[in-house]
């Protein structure tokens, strides 16, 4: 299955500011990679997806860019607010998924 | 339209007694999922059923056995419960790979 992993467990920001965080995957032949939202005390909520044939997918507020070159893709957040503050996973096209650590996003007010 | 509902929401149990946590679907979802979810761990799999009829390990079924009733519900039980199972569990199915929809949780804890 695809091994995907976060590159930091926790990212502060300020309020406003921009976030992105990061995640590096090892299977060249997934096509299809998720970012999934966990608030505290709730499950993991899908976010946006995007497939291997695209660079960026756009969402609101949300943008994915995925480098299959170096094999990474991240989350920017644009614009951050304190309803951003959960753990974000990344995850690979599977249906067996694997989910990893995430990275815990702290937004300072 | 509920999504996927889990009970209970909490439960305490004492080590060696059994219990069965309960989830249902009603997005006619074929594959269905029962993550556990410790601190600084991330989500581990504990079984999937990937249709109605079969069930399979995931990376951590020890302690645990599961039911697939019918195509809306997928049951998790522990015959005898231990302390290292103290835990979130979360209920989870899809229809498009990678893309599940999860329930809110059952907080576990053994004594």
């Amino acid at each position: 299955g695809e091994s995907v992993g976060l590159h930091l467990p926790t990212l502060s920001v300020q309020e406003g500011d921009n976030s992105i965080i990061n995640c590096a995957y090892s299977n060249s032949a997934s096509d299809y990679f998720i970012w999934y939202k966990q608030e505290s005390g709730k499950g993991p909520q899908f976010i946006i997806d995007i497939r291997s044939n695209m660079d960026k997918r756009q969402g609101q507020r949300v943008t994915v860019l995925l480098n299959k070159t170096v094999k990474h893709l991240s989350l920017q957040i644009a614009a951050t607010q304190p309803g951003d503050s959960a753990v974000y996973f990344c995850v690979g096209g599977s249906y067996i998924p694997t989910f990893g650590r995430g990275t815990s996003l702290i937004v300072h007010p | 339209n509920a999504g996927v509902t889990q009970t209970p929401k909490f439960q305490v149990l004492k080590t060696g007694q059994s219990m069965t946590l309960q989830c249902a679907q009603d997005m006619n979802h074929n594959s269905m999922y029962w993550y556990r979810q410790d601190p600084g761990m991330g989500l581990r799999l504990i079984y999937y059923s990937a249709s109605e009829g079969t069930t399979d390990k995931g990376e951590v079924p020890n302690g645990y056995n599961v039911s697939r009733l019918n195509k809306r519900e997928f049951s998790l039980r522990l015959e005898s419960a231990a302390p290292s199972q103290t835990s979130v569990y979360f209920c989870a199915s899809s229809e498009v790979e990678a893309e599940l929809f999860f329930g809110s949780g059952t907080q576990l804890s053994v004594l």
